[in-house]
């Protein structure tokens, strides 16, 4: 099965732009989505397709690849945009699906 | 309201087995394949196991092939996991996660069900 491969973490300042990346082979053939989980909750869609934002979802989340790198980028980052960030993609060698092992956002 | 809600996690002992539920309502869900994907303590996501919206295609991830069995029952709009052989590892909480129809992305969540293999 693919890889998915994201930074464990990551910090930024409030107000300031984060970009958090996920790489895999399996994202020269499909897009990432991402998931935002706060602490003893179920994960949330933040990002999906081309750059898609589910209802909701704040116009600071957006999403972007090329080659096989995904990256969300938060322009604005909030307080409570603090969380664990999760990518997740189709998987191009057998399995149906693959999440990347996650990046924690520290808002400073 | 879109809803998932799981249920049948608990404390088991290491060899043993548990079926996890997952019903849902507020869309239909005989159209959408199901899947489970856990989250061990501390941890990251892991994908478990995918079932087609007619039972027809069915996959596990190789940490849990030959001891879970996922299966659906579309009248009863419910979502299963047969998890057998249960391992320290297999300790994790349970979600059932629908994907967007003819997307590639999950965007609704069960809140979880935890389960503890444990002697």
């Amino acid at each position: 099965s693919s890889e998915l491969t994201q930074d464990p973490a990551v910090s930024v300042a409030l107000g300031q732009t984060v970009r958090i990346t996920c790489q895999g082979d399996s994202l020269r053939s499909y897009y990432a989505s991402w998931y935002q989980q706060k602490p003893g909750q179920a994960p949330v869609l933040v990002i999906y397709g081309k750059n898609n934002r589910p209802s909701g979802i704040p116009d600071r989340f957006s999403g972007s690849s090329s080659g096989n790198t995904a990256s969300l980028t938060i322009t604005g980052a909030q307080a409570e945009d603090e969380a664990d960030y999760y990518c997740n993609s189709r998987d191009s060698s057998g399995n149906p699906w693959v999440f990347g092992g996650g990046t924690k956002l520290t808002v400073l | 309201e879109v809803q998932l809600v799981e249920s049948g996690g608990g404390l088991v002992k290491p060899g043993g087995s548990l079926r996890l539920s997952c019903a849902a309502s507020g869309f239909t869900f005989s159209s959408y394949s199901m899947n489970w994907v856990r989250q061990a303590p501390g941890k990251g996501l892991e994908w478990v196991s995918s079932i087609s919206s007619s039972s027809s295609y069915i996959y596990y991830a190789d940490s849990v092939k030959g001891r879970f069995t996922i299966s659906r029952d579309n009248a009863k709009n419910s979502l299963y996991l047969q998890m057998n052989s249960l391992r320290a590892e297999d300790t994790a909480v349970y979600y059932c996660a629908r994907p967007i129809l003819w997307g590639d992305a999950f965007d609704i969540w069960g809140q979880g069900t935890m389960v503890t293999v444990s002697s």
